[in-house]
């Protein structure tokens, strides 16, 4: 089973607005990344943040952590038709067999 | 540009037949690990290389194997194809660290993707 679900599967939002995609996980972790795919390419990395971090901006990416809640939020801010894509949250997991393990992914429509 | 690249970009195999996907790893990466990632889903963990050795293994069956090469580079074969193994599959290299029998890493950079349809 994915140990990163994201929340919620689909957004459609008026370009300007902002986008808040949720990501929950199970287990202990070193870090949690954040990425985007645009129509089925490959995944470009966006933000990361360790287990000791609560908060991390990039531009107009904020990205916050609760490892109490085991949950993260990304936000972006001031939408644009670019910003149209699949978004995933994929967490770096405290293991001995430690790989990273991906959400099932937000699909963000930014309407014009 | 991730500095990561795979070929080929697609391939139509049939099923029972074999294939090899390579991917060439970022420069001072010594780090990569198979995705493979079905349609409207996310990327599905097979298995990383770390120095040339598996590091870690998902859910997938032994006909699914790899190499990484000194260089870096890695291939992801797979045997007895079956429909199911139609997807998206995806390199990404890191630079990662042991420490105490655990590996922490670095951001993960992808490749374009290797799409395989099996027919």
């Amino acid at each position: 089973s994915q140990q990163g679900e994201e929340d919620p599967q689909a957004l459609s939002i008026q370009e300007g607005e902002n986008a808040t995609m949720n990501c929950s996980y199970k287990t202990s972790i070193n870090n949690l990344q954040w990425y985007r795919q645009n129509s089925g390419r490959g995944l470009v990395h966006l933000i990361l943040i360790r287990s000791n971090e609560r908060e991390k901006h990039s531009g107009r990416l904020r990205v916050t952590l609760d490892t109490s809640k085991k949950s993260s939020s990304l936000l972006i801010t001031a939408s644009r038709a670019a910003d149209t894509a699949s978004y995933f949250c994929a967490t770096d997991a405290r293991s001995s067999a430690s790989k990273i393990i991906f959400g099932s992914g937000t699909r963000l429509s930014i309407r014009p | 540009e991730t500095g990561v690249t795979q070929s080929p970009t697609h391939l139509i195999k049939t099923r029972g037949q074999q294939v090899t996907l390579r991917c060439s790893s970022q420069s001072g990466h010594n780090t990569v690990s198979w995705y493979q990632q079905a349609l409207g889903q996310g990327p599905q963990f097979i298995f990383q290389y770390y120095r040339e050795e598996e590091n870690g293994r998902g859910n997938f069956p032994p006909r699914f194997s790899g190499l990484q090469f000194p260089n870096y580079s890695s291939e992801l074969n797979v045997n007895a194809l079956e429909l199911d193994d139609s997807a998206l599959y995806l390199c990404a290299s890191s630079l990662a660290w042991a420490v105490r029998r655990t590996t922490s890493y670095n951001e993960q950079f992808f490749g374009p993707g290797t799409r395989l349809t099996v027919l």
